[in-house]
């Protein structure tokens, strides 16, 4: 069975410091990754996903991440934090085979401070 | 063109009701999921469709949740008897293709308060 954790439940970064969001995968078959945005009431939006080739991914709103195999790691970045990038961020794996259900981390909220 | 919409947006239960949860997908999407989001938590995984057929249904909780599309487009969440544990904001999602790695389109979710 695959799982995904978030480290850190909570991040607190400055307007203009570097976001970094934490997310590790376990799967016995490298899974599709997945990062997806979540504002109060509102549904999931996706940022980014990797599928197969480069292993470093460019999403929306200056979102990235990058898939590294040996430390089953995903991890998001940005370098520099907006105020609107405030909200929760879940990190997503899917079966490579089936390719359908998304099996979610615990999610992690941004706070950004002016 | 329209997203994915679901209704009601939030629902207030006394504990033993009734309810479904209805969800319009984007026209034209084959695959359909349903996810449960309790407070603080990642959404969970309930049940699939491939156009009209349950393909997936390994995720439903207990045999108080029931999930039907019909015609391949509408889909219907019911939960029968509801209980506290049952409170969630309900997700669905919808999918061009019927399968691989196309985004899944979330809806804004129905907030379920089971008092």
């Amino acid at each position: 069975a695959q799982s995904v954790t978030q480290l850190g439940s909570h991040v607190s970064v400055s307007e203009g410091a570097l976001v970094l969001l934490r997310c590790n995968y376990s799967s016995s078959v490298p899974p599709y990754l997945f990062w997806y945005v979540q504002y109060p009431n509102q549904g999931l939006q996706l940022l980014l996903k990797y599928t197969t080739g480069a292993t470093l991914v460019k999403g929306i709103n200056g979102f990235e991440a990058e898939f590294k195999k040996s430390e089953t790691s995903f991890h998001l970045t940005k370098p520099s934090a907006h105020m609107s990038d405030a909200a929760e961020y879940f990190c997503a794996v899917s079966d490579r085979n089936a390719g359908n259900m998304l099996t979610f981390g615990g999610g992690t909220r941004l706070m950004v401070k002016p | 063109g329209a997203g994915v919409s679901q209704s009601p947006r939030y629902k207030v239960a006394k504990r033993g009701q009734d309810v479904a949860l209805r969800c319009d997908p984007i026209s034209g999407h084959v695959s359909l999921f349903w996810y449960q989001q309790a407070l603080g938590q990642g959404p969970e995984f309930l049940t699939y469709f491939q156009n009209e057929a349950q393909l997936d249904k390994s995720g439903l909780p207990s045999d108080r949740f029931f999930a039907e599309r019909p015609e391949g487009s509408v889909s219907t969440l019911k939960i029968q008897r509801t209980q506290q544990e049952d409170s969630a904001v309900y997700l669905c999602a919808s999918r061009r293709g019927a399968a691989g790695v196309g985004e899944q389109y979330f809806g804004p979710g129905t907030r379920l308060t089971v008092t």
